[in-house]
């Protein structure tokens, strides 16, 4: 069954540090991938996504994700973070073909960032 | 308007009550999609919905729940006899490529 496995569940980080958050997913076939975010009290919102070309995306304030095919990850990093990235991440993943475009999602990575 | 709108913002009802969820998608995107997000798991999917083609109902949790969208725009999810197991976010995407959501309606069923 496909699945997505955020490995981090919950991450304290202190202002300025680097960030890593794992996702791991396991789909058959081509796949879109995606990192959403949820700010307290705030709707999702798309924080980047590969489609195809190059591996390495880079997204919204500073994020970016390394799609690695051999190891089925799409690992979210930020080198520098600030307290307003406190927020909560999941990892989503859909097939790339066909119509039903339907996201597998992540259990999600609480991170907060003290400052 | 700009982005995806949904609702009510809170439901608060009784057990075996039924609820009527409301989302207004972007304009022009084809796709329409129901997930729920329960407290400490992630988001599930419910139901999909493109153009005029019969929709995905594979992810709704059982005949209590079910969903339309009347004119390829406006959707409603409808769930009947409400159980508290059914208390949790409700999210609508629309997409025409990628999902964008909406800020969800929170049901609490007493």
């Amino acid at each position: 069954a496909q699945s997505v496995s955020q490995h981090n569940h919950h991450v304290i980080l202190s202002e300025a540090a680097s960030l890593e958050l794992g996702c791991n997913y396991s789909y058959g076939g081509t796949v879109n991938l995606f990192w959403y975010v949820q700010y307290p009290g705030q709707h999702l919102q798309l924080l980047l996504k590969y489609f195809s070309g190059d591996p390495l995306v880079k997204g919204i304030k500073g994020f970016e994700a390394e799609f690695i095919k051999s190891k089925f990850s799409f690992n979210l990093r930020k080198p520098s973070v600030q307290w307003s990235d406190t927020a909560e991440y999941f990892c989503a993943v859909n097939l790339a073909a066909g119509n039903n475009r339907k996201l597998i999602w992540g259990l999600g990575t609480s991170l907060a960032v003290n400052p | 308007g700009a982005g995806v709108s949904q609702s009510p913002s809170n439901k608060v009802t009784e057990k075996g009550k039924d609820v009527e969820l409301r989302c207004d998608p972007i304009s022009g995107h084809t796709a329409l999609y129901w997930y729920r997000q329960s407290l400490g798991q992630g988001l599930e999917f419910l139901i999909y919905f493109q153009g005029n083609s019969a929709p995905d109902k594979s992810g709704l949790p059982s005949d209590r729940f079910s969903a339309e969208r009347t004119g390829g725009s406006v959707s409603t999810l409808t769930i009947q006899r409400t159980q508290q197991e059914d208390s949790a976010v409700y999210l609508c995407a629309s997409s025409s490529g990628t999902q964008y959501f909406g800020p969800g309606t929170r049901l609490l069923v007493l």
